[in-house]
């Protein structure tokens, strides 16, 4: 069966300092891969998806950016937080065409002070 | 653009009460994909149910029940004979029929959350 690790769980880091949140997936192959982020109160907000090894596509222009370095790997990362980038963050994979469903982690819930 | 409106922002019931969740729609897209999940208080969110747009055929899965009409844009749920295990936040999602690049993200409505008191 296929299972999805995210981490770490919870972070709290200061204004300026770097980020680096991981997502990897078990028991598939080839997954698109998604970043999502839950501000509090709003809903989730699609930011970077990858079809691919090395390949991201951005949704909502930021301070953050992805990568995907290896097929089952994909990485959330920013040179400098700023208080607004606070919010829950989950990763999503999806199973190839046709099957359209997405199943998500356990999450990182990001505090920046 | 797509949209997904959860007018219902908090709901509180008494258990076993039968309660539903409304979930209304906005897509350019002849054919999309429907979703609702379920997020407990851990965090992670639980698929629940996918509708293509092209099968408007209630379902039903124990005392869970979705109702998705094309004509009025909804997909709404229905859960019967609530229990506090139900309490959450439940999200209605859309997505477009798969392109073949890729471009088939969610987007999710703002969540309703659900209370059932015991």
């Amino acid at each position: 069966s296929q299972t999805i690790h995210q981490w770490p769980a919870t972070l709290v880091q200061p204004v300026g300092s770097p980020l680096s949140l991981e997502c990897t997936v078990e028991g598939t192959s080839n997954p698109n891969l998604y970043w999502y982020r839950q501000a509090a109160g709003r809903g989730l907000q699609l930011l970077f998806y990858s079809v691919g090894i090395g390949q991201i596509s951005s949704e909502v222009p930021q301070n953050l950016s992805a990568s995907r370095p290896q097929d089952r790997q994909f990485i959330l990362s920013s040179k400098k937080l700023l208080l607004s980038d606070s919010g829950f963050y989950l990763c999503a994979w999806k199973p190839p065409f046709p099957l359209s469903e997405q199943f998500f982690g356990p999450g990182t819930r990001l505090t920046v002070l | 653009a797509q949209k997904v409106t959860q007018a219902q922002t908090e709901i509180s019931v008494v258990e076993k009460e039968d309660v539903t969740l409304d979930c209304v729609y906005e897509t350019r897209d002849t054919t999309y994909y429907l979703f609702w999940y379920k997020q407990p208080p851990s965090g992670e969110l639980v698929f629940l149910i996918r509708r293509n747009s092209f099968d408007e055929q209630n379902e039903i899965s124990g005392r869970y029940s979705w109702n998705f009409q094309k004509s009025t844009s909804s997909f709404n749920f229905t859960i019967t004979a609530s229990q506090v295990v139900d309490s959450a936040v439940y999200f209605c999602a859309l997505s477009e029929a798969y392109s073949g690049g890729g471009a088939d993200g969610l987007t999710f409505g703002k969540g309703t959350h659900l209370i059932i008191q015991p």
